[in-house]
């Protein structure tokens, strides 16, 4: 299986902050990386898909990048409604794996 | 706008197996774009591919359940089914079913609300 890791785990942070997570995959994926939020109680939601590519209706403070191994999601512009758990997919090879999340809470 | 939603027993005893349907609305389980997916969490902790179904039949499981998933599916009903066998505590999760584009890497781009299983005798 390809394993996924997150940075950091967690985060705190302020409304209006720039903040960047990292994710790392242990083998190339080219940029099969997807980027979903999760709020608590409630299912995941697709925020970018191939690495850079923002799913409609996801606002454009939002944005990925990277390639091969490495990938950063970062939040420009913190807004209350985005205090909650990320993580990084990959869609290389089943089995479709998950980075462990990276909670983002308030400072 | 297609909706997904999770049903099932919330309650499954050790040993026996776990059977849960997704109901799929405002689309069809046919359409050749998407994979048909079945997702958990376990509390507290992160996400885990158990497996998913493509329009045609064709399943692909994740290893680490072994033999003891079935992914089917129901073009009548246009639903999608999960049976996971020999459960124990370490199968209570919440679980999942989500589309699949192929065309989106692989992203999961419509989920269900979630259904809870707790496994316990």
């Amino acid at each position: 299986d390809i394993q996924m890791t997150q940075s950091p785990s967690s985060l705190s942070a302020s409304v209006g902050d720039r903040i960047t997570i990292t994710c790392r995959a242990s083998q190339s994926i080219s940029t099969y990386l997807n980027w979903y939020q999760q709020k608590v109680g409630k299912a995941p939601k697709l925020l970018i898909y191939d690495a850079t590519n923002l799913q409609s209706g996801v606002p454009s403070r939002f944005s990925g990048s990277g390639s091969g191994t490495d990938f950063t999601l970062t939040i420009s512009g913190l807004q209350p409604e985005d205090f909650a758990t990320y993580f990084c997919q990959q869609g290389y090879r089943p089995p479709r794996t998950f980075g462990p999340g990276t909670k983002v809470d308030v400072k | 706008q297609v909706q997904l939603q999770e049903s099932g027993p919330g309650l499954v005893k050790p040993s026996e197996t776990l059977s849960l349907t997704c109901t799929v609305s405002g689309g069809s389980v046919t359409s050749a774009n998407y994979y048909w997916t079945w997702i958990r969490q376990p509390p507290g902790k992160g996400l885990e591919s158990i497996g998913f179904i493509s329009y045609t039949g064709s399943t692909n499981y994740n290893p680490s359940l072994g033999s003891r998933v079935t992914i089917s599916l129901d073009t009548t009903n246009n639903q999608f089914s999960l049976k996971l066998r020999s459960v124990t505590a370490a199968d209570t999760a919440m679980y999942y079913c989500a589309r699949n584009r192929w065309d989106y890497t692989y992203a999961l781009d419509v989920w269900g609300q979630g259904t809870t299983v707790t496994v316990s005798s």
